[in-house]
């Protein structure tokens, strides 16, 4: 049972742009930790995709971006790619359980 | 290039034991801590253990504490993951990931392309 919720799933057409959220609580985003983002495409291993809030690692496009306020973090997909179809993880720090902890992960769509 | 490369997995009896093993190249091992994930068929990311660059450091998830043992040998430049008393629902692709950025709690920064554990009778 993680302590990230994520939507289970967004979709959105070819150019459209779409956010994933990412909500957790005083002991994990709210206590100030950071949120990364992962990308994993199907039947593959996880991608880090964004790291430290908003950060992108070299090599992953622009059209990704993230933020975070509070106890939450988004993720946003502008002009949406049909190779940006993959299910996304956010993930932090939680003190509460001094581990490590992933979102619920949702799946992009692209119509 | 950075890799990490898992072996290990397989189909293994509930009670039973399995030891992975994660081998690393392309950086300097032992500058770095390293976590396990693990996957279940169709289910998403579940962080597992972690262990700090010299060792000195490890933390586990609940659902392994006391089962599982994590450990690393900086001169061969693996880690290891020991399973003991596995159960069902330690089914899972397991993935093992350098710890980057500086600090405890920077991303994972670089994934292998994990090793699957069943367990069944």
């Amino acid at each position: 049972q993680s302590v990230l919720t994520q939507p289970p799933s967004v979709s959105g057409a070819p150019g459209q742009r779409v956010t994933i959220s990412c909500t957790g609580s005083s002991s994990n985003i709210g206590a100030g930790y950071d949120v990364h983002w992962y990308q994993q495409l199907p039947g593959t291993a996880p991608k880090l995709l964004i790291y430290g809030n908003t950060n992108r690692p070299s090599g992953v496009p622009d059209r990704f971006s993230g933020s975070k306020s509070g106890t939450s973090a988004s993720l946003a997909i502008t002009g949406l790619q049909a190779e940006d179809e993959a299910d996304y993880y956010c993930q932090s720090y939680d003190s509460s359980l001094s581990g490590y902890v992933f979102g619920t992960g949702t799946k992009v769509t692209v119509l | 290039q950075v890799q990490l490369v898992e072996s290990g997995g397989g189909v293994v009896q509930p009670g039973r034991s399995l030891r992975l093993s994660c081998a690393a190249s392309g950086f300097t091992f032992s500058n770095y801590g390293v976590h396990w994930v693990r996957q279940a068929p169709g289910k998403g990311l579940e962080w597992v253990t972690i262990i700090w660059y010299d060792g000195s450091n490890k933390y586990y998830a609940d659902s392994v504490k006391g089962r599982f043992t994590i450990s690393r040998d900086n001169s061969k430049n693996t880690l290891y993951l020991q399973m003991n008393s596995l159960r069902a629902e330690d089914t899972a692709v397991y993935y093992c990931a350098r710890l980057g950025g500086t600090g405890t709690t920077g991303p994972l920064d670089y994934w292998g392309q994990g090793t699957l554990v069943t367990v069944s009778s």
